[in-house]
């Protein structure tokens, strides 16, 4: 069974740093690719960035590219996001996700999500 | 386009049919996969459509997916009480190089 457990979400004040982390389990981590979702309070969910399996491809939505840095380390079984520069509307709840079909297609398997707020 | 085109509401009576439409354009819903998810207040997304018409293991057969052109589509058929909650369409932007999520329509069941 795919489990998909996210960790690091904190009150963080604006321009701070946090950095999340999402434990993987119950699938070949190393041969999937990962994507972070983020949703805002009351508001939808929006796609922030993939990472490839080996980690050669990276993308990033607009709103955090420059701020943001995913990263991965296939021998723990664990994906990261460090988050720096804070902005209020960062303030969401942060999924980890993946697939088994196609990384180029939306996820299949979520995290149940780790809350950050940013306010000062 | 930042989000998919999704009606932020629908309603139906218990039984009725239920059809919830997302809109795009050629570079996402007109070249990939669409796929839609139930959530919950708190909770996380869970899957009910993949590859504009399938159902992972698990999910009733009550709930399908359509796709035409640059348009889709999710109809919830016998509508209960329990499939109150938003439904999010999503496909892949080859523009964006990512997910694009619609914005999501609550289903209200009266």
């Amino acid at each position: 069974e795919v489990q998909l457990v996210e960790s690091g979400g904190n009150l963080v004040q604006p321009g701070r740093s946090l950095r999340l982390s999402c434990a993987a389990s119950g699938f070949r981590f190393r041969g999937f690719e990962m994507k972070w979702v983020r949703q805002a309070p009351g508001k939808g969910l929006e796609w922030i960035s993939y990472i490839s399996s080996n980690g050669d491809r990276i993308n990033y939505v607009d709103s955090v590219r420059g701020r943001f840095t995913v990263s991965r380390d296939n021998a723990k079984n664990a994906l990261f996001l460090q988050m720096n520069s804070l902005r209020v509307e960062d303030t969401a709840v942060y999924y980890c996700a993946t697939s088994s079909f196609s990384e180029w297609e939306p996820p299949e398997f979520w995290g149940q999500g780790t809350l950050v707020i940013v306010s000062s | 386009q930042s989000v998919l085109t999704q009606p932020p509401s629908a309603s139906g009576t218990p039984g009725q049919t239920v059809t919830i439409s997302c809109s795009g354009t050629t570079s996402n819903i007109g070249s990939n996969y669409v796929y839609w998810y139930q959530q919950f207040p708190g909770r996380a997304p869970k899957l009910l459509i993949y590859r504009n018409n399938e159902r992972p293991s698990g999910v009733p057969d009550r709930f399908s997916g359509s796709k035409s052109g640059t348009s889709a589509s999710l109809a919830i058929s016998g509508l209960r009480s329990e499939d109150e909650a938003d439904y999010y369409c999503a496909a892949w932007d080859d523009s964006l190089d990512g997910v694009l999520f619609g914005a999501g329509t609550k289903l209200t069941v009266l």
